[in-house]
């Protein structure tokens, strides 16, 4: 079974501008998780979609949003790029529908605002 | 507010050498606990997780974590490292009802000396 994949793994982008990652789940799960990593905050909880609904979102300015499609797979949004969103985005998901399960993560989208 | 601290940021063990690493954890309820391991430029791999049942819990290679509820600790443990083990490992709490939303320690990085 294939795993978790993101799309583009890497990414360079100027302040102000607006960015679209993509997450494929893998086949059968309809949970996805995103989060950021960087190295001064380390890893944060972005947002969480199960069957197209935003069930949890962590403490981010509306400038990051995401949306969940009918096949599972996920994108976010990140408008009106700064510096400080260089980051790896991560994609997790899980297989099952209890409010907390083993999540699997994508390799990630790196990032970078110029 | 809960959250995960593992107070060690780097460690530098032998090849061979066994290796605890370790992770503390502030949560009012019984927690979801999980670690996690990433390799440079890659994404997390889940190592092993206790939701509830046996303190002591097996992951994949060769890893093992005890949950000890008196210390809100959730230690990781190897008998006997490999220089492939060299990674940044990250122990995380889930939040009861929480959709998937992980807490991450800062993550140690650890090293292995042939």
């Amino acid at each position: 079974k294939a795993g978790v994949t993101q799309t583009p793994r890497y990414l360079i982008k100027t302040r102000g501008q607006q960015v679209t990652l993509s997450c494929s789940p893998i086949s059968g799960h309809r949970s996805v998780s995103w989060y950021q990593q960087t190295p001064g905050q380390g890893l944060q909880f972005l947002f969480e979609y199960f069957s197209e609904t935003q069930r949890n979102k962590g403490n981010f300015p509306g400038r990051f949003s995401g949306r969940q499609f009918s096949n599972s797979r996920s994108e976010m949004n990140v408008s009106t790029l700064e510096l400080g969103d260089s980051a790896l985005y991560l994609c997790a998901s899980s297989p099952r529908d209890p409010r907390m399960d083993e999540q699997f993560f994508g390799p990630g989208t790196r990032l970078t605002v110029l | 507010a809960q959250s995960v601290t593992q107070p060690d940021i780097h460690i530098t063990v032998s090849e061979g050498a066994s290796l605890e690493l370790r992770c503390n954890y502030s949560y009012g309820a019984t927690p979801y606990l999980f670690w996690y391991v990433q390799s440079p430029g890659q994404g997390l791999q889940l190592l092993l997780k206790y939701f509830s049942g046996d303190t002591l819990v097996q992951g994949i290679k060769g890893f093992e974590a005890e949950f000890k509820r008196s210390q809100s600790s959730f230690n990781l443990r190897k008998p006997s490292v490999h220089w492939s083990d060299a990674a940044e490992y990250f122990c995380a709490v889930g939040v009861s009802g929480g959709y998937n939303k992980l807490i991450f320690g800062a993550g140690t990085r650890l090293a292995v000396h042939p």
